[in-house]
């Protein structure tokens, strides 16, 4: 099976900055992804790293090293609709997604 | 809008019957669906590849006749938990997505089942 390793809580403050990292195992990679997901609710997509480095998008960022098989979610600007648990997902070879057991974040005023 | 429509959203029944869930992709045809299902503050874990026309792929240590899957339409999936038990509550989740590339999975709104 797969190993996904991420921190099990956080807490930041509003208007902080939070960094959610994520260790992986995977038979295969074929793309990591992170989701938002509110208690009761479905997971909502976030990001997606197929290749190595950051990719930008408003106030979250991703970050991928393929060889260290590394990746963090970064949270600018923290807001209160923030506190939420965010999910890493690795797809392997066979583009079966494993998750993680995420990380739950809470922003405090 | 919803690209994934799962439905019911909420389902309490007694042990010993059967449930049925229903996964609707909304914006386009799906050949493949994922079921998950996630015990409170635990990780999605994937139970079964929903296949259209075909047999689904079951994971390891999920009983495929307990856990039955039908995917007879590009929008429609079912997952039906017979013979329920109180163990088996749990949240269910179907997604769909394109498998490949940047396209992510989308996720149904889930489906709390409570086995009383």
């Amino acid at each position: 099976g797969q190993n996904i390793d991420q921190p099990t809580e956080m807490t930041a403050t509003e208007g902080a900055i939070v960094q959610i990292n994520c260790t992986y195992q995977t038979s295969g990679f074929n793309g990591l992804f992170w989701y938002q997901q509110h208690a009761g609710e479905a997971p909502t997509f976030l990001s997606y790293n197929v290749l190595d480095g950051l990719e930008e998008k408003g106030r979250f960022s991703s970050f991928l090293s393929r060889s260290k098989g590394y990746s963090y979610l970064l949270l600018k600007e923290l807001q209160m609709k923030d506190s939420a648990s965010y999910l890493c997902a690795v797809r392997d070879r066979d583009y079966k997604l494993s998750f993680g057991a995420g990380t739950t974040v809470t922003v405090r005023a | 809008g919803a690209v994934v429509s799962q439905h019911p959203s909420r389902v309490i029944c007694k042990s010993g019957t059967s449930v049925k869930i229903e996964c609707r992709s909304l914006d386009f045809q799906a050949t493949t669906m994922f079921w998950y299902r996630q015990f409170p503050k635990q990780s999605l874990m994937l139970m079964a590849t929903s296949n259209e026309g075909s047999k689904a792929t079951y994971e390891q240590g999920v009983e495929k006749d307990k856990f039955l899957i039908n995917h007879a339409s590009l929008t429609l999936s079912t997952l039906t938990v017979t013979s329920a038990h109180p163990e088996d509550s749990s949240f269910y989740i179907c997604s769909v997505g394109a498998g490949t590339g940047a396209s992510p999975l989308h996720f149904g709104n889930g489906t709390r089942l409570t086995v009383t």
